[in-house]
């Protein structure tokens, strides 16, 4: 069964603490890695599409890396503006054509 | 350029109801999907919708069904409610047929209450 598992579940981090948040996969033929940000009481606000390994995105205080088995989301000298909550899903064109989502981290900065 | 527009934003239902919510995409965008969204399961999907044609559907009972317009505005309708159906409801719309190619823009979503 296609799985995606973020970790960690929650993340609190004083400001200009940079930390990084872990999404891996278990699909087989997986043709995209989505990460999505998520704020109380609103929909997914898309960030980053990775297709291939070794693949990097950036923006802003964050970046996106994507290796065969997992992707990272490094978030450098974060401000209290990206708390959130973190969504990752993967794309797999065979089957039920859907996105998979993680659980998601949700990430607090303090100021 | 207006976003994805879901009504009502929130509702409550009682068991054995049954609800009906609405989805305008962004104009220009074709696929409309709608996904589940609960704290214990997380976001799932639902069906997807591609001029007027439903193209996929996730592993939701019969009592979840939907429809698109000419228009590309969708619906989507829960019938005999259950408990369990209490969750945020995301519509999500793209310019083409929901791949792997195409970004999904979220609505707020319609918070639906069964009790």
């Amino acid at each position: 069964e296609d799985q995606v598992t973020q970790s960690p579940e929650a993340l609190r981090l004083q400001e200009g603490e940079s930390s990084s948040l872990n999404c891996s996969y278990t699909v087989s033929g997986l043709r995209g890695l989505f990460w999505y940000r998520q704020d109380p009481g609103k929909g997914p606000e898309f960030l980053f599409t990775l297709y291939s390994a070794g693949e990097e995105k950036e923006k802003e205080r964050l970046k996106a890396t994507l290796t065969k088995k997992e992707s990272f989301l490094h978030i450098t000298a974060p401000k209290p503006e990206d708390s959130a909550t973190y969504l990752c899903a993967g794309w797999v064109d065979t089957g039920r054509r859907a996105l998979t989502f993680g659980s998601g981290t949700r990430l607090q900065v303090q100021p | 350029k207006a976003g994805v527009t879901q009504t009502p934003r929130y509702l409550i239902k009682t068991r054995g109801q049954q609800v009906t919510l609405s989805c305008s995409p962004i104009s220009g965008h074709r696929s409309v999907s709608w996904y589940q969204q609960t704290p214990g399961q997380g976001l799932q999907f639902l069906f997807e919708y591609f001029s007027e044609t439903q193209r996929n559907k996730g592993n939701f009972p019969g009592r979840f069904s939907g429809r698109q317009f000419s228009n590309s505005r969708s619906e989507m309708n829960v019938s005999t409610l259950e408990l369990g159906d209490s969750a945020l409801y995301l519509c999500a719309s793209s310019l083409g047929h929901h791949s792997g190619a195409n970004v999904l823009t979220f609505g707020a979503g319609s918070r639906l209450t069964v009790l």
